[in-house]
């Protein structure tokens, strides 16, 4: 029961270009998405999250974009920078009262070649 | 900054045993969460606890598995007879009361190995 799928295990990028992680869904319910980066060793952190009122959140070097219609959602972090490389995974959760649960994709690894 | 700590980082048991898996959350947090990560698969959520008690539960938070805060610090994760399939990165989050759910806070995890 993939809700949410990462397709690609993988991604390597040149240091200073534009590194685009993806997401696809399936559960319409779904109205909050979010981005955690993680690096070993260590649990996932957030990094950026977007409700599904709007189609772009902008935060610094990353942009989350979302496409309702589609059920896609994309990570753009640019420029990459080397301390980017990590696991990469989409959350995503039903906002209502009393839903505290968070539905991850499988992850992206992230290489950023210098 | 404050962070969540779980320990210990990697624990070792025989099936049939029962583990205790320890996490201290954030301080003023309110709500708490165990996700699981089995190896090569995604982070899958087990539980949400609010409140003295459990507020959502996933179909892999079974009879086996039970949830305390026993002293107001720690929280915990208890595995009453460990199955080989146990086996994975066990995360404790947690989120103050005011926060919206992209305000889990996540520790570092404990590896659990089940032989």
């Amino acid at each position: 029961d993939q809700q949410v799928k990462q397709n690609s295990p993988s991604l390597s990028v040149q240091e200073g270009r534009i590194s685009i992680l993806n997401c696809d869904y399936t559960n319409s319910m779904f109205d909050y998405f979010l981005w955690y980066k993680k690096y070993p060793a260590e649990g996932p952190t957030f990094l950026i999250s977007i409700s599904s009122i709007k189609d772009k959140n902008e935060d610094g070097r990353f942009t989350v974009f979302l496409n309702k219609s589609a059920k896609h959602l994309s990570l753009h972090i640019v420029p990459s920078q080397p301390g980017d490389s990590a696991v990469y995974f989409c959350a995503a959760s039903e906002s209502n009262f009393g839903n505290e649960k968070l539905t991850f994709g499988t992850g992206t690894r992230l290489t950023i070649i210098p | 900054e404050p962070e969540v700590t779980q320990t210990p980082s990697h624990q070792v048991t025989q099936m049939g045993q029962e583990v205790i898996l320890r996490c201290v959350p954030i301080s003023n947090h309110l709500y708490f969460y165990w996700y699981r990560q089995i190896l090569g698969q995604k982070v899958e959520f087990l539980v949400s606890f609010y409140n003295n008690e459990i507020s959502e539960k996933s179909e892999i938070f079974d009879d086996q598995f039970s949830v305390e805060r026993p002293d107001g610090s720690n929280f915990t994760l208890k595995i009453r007879s460990t199955k080989l399939e146990d086996s994975a990165m066990y995360f404790c989050a947690s989120r103050p009361a005011s926060g919206r759910i992209y305000e889990q806070y996540f520790g570092p995890g404990t590896r659990l190995t089940v032989t």
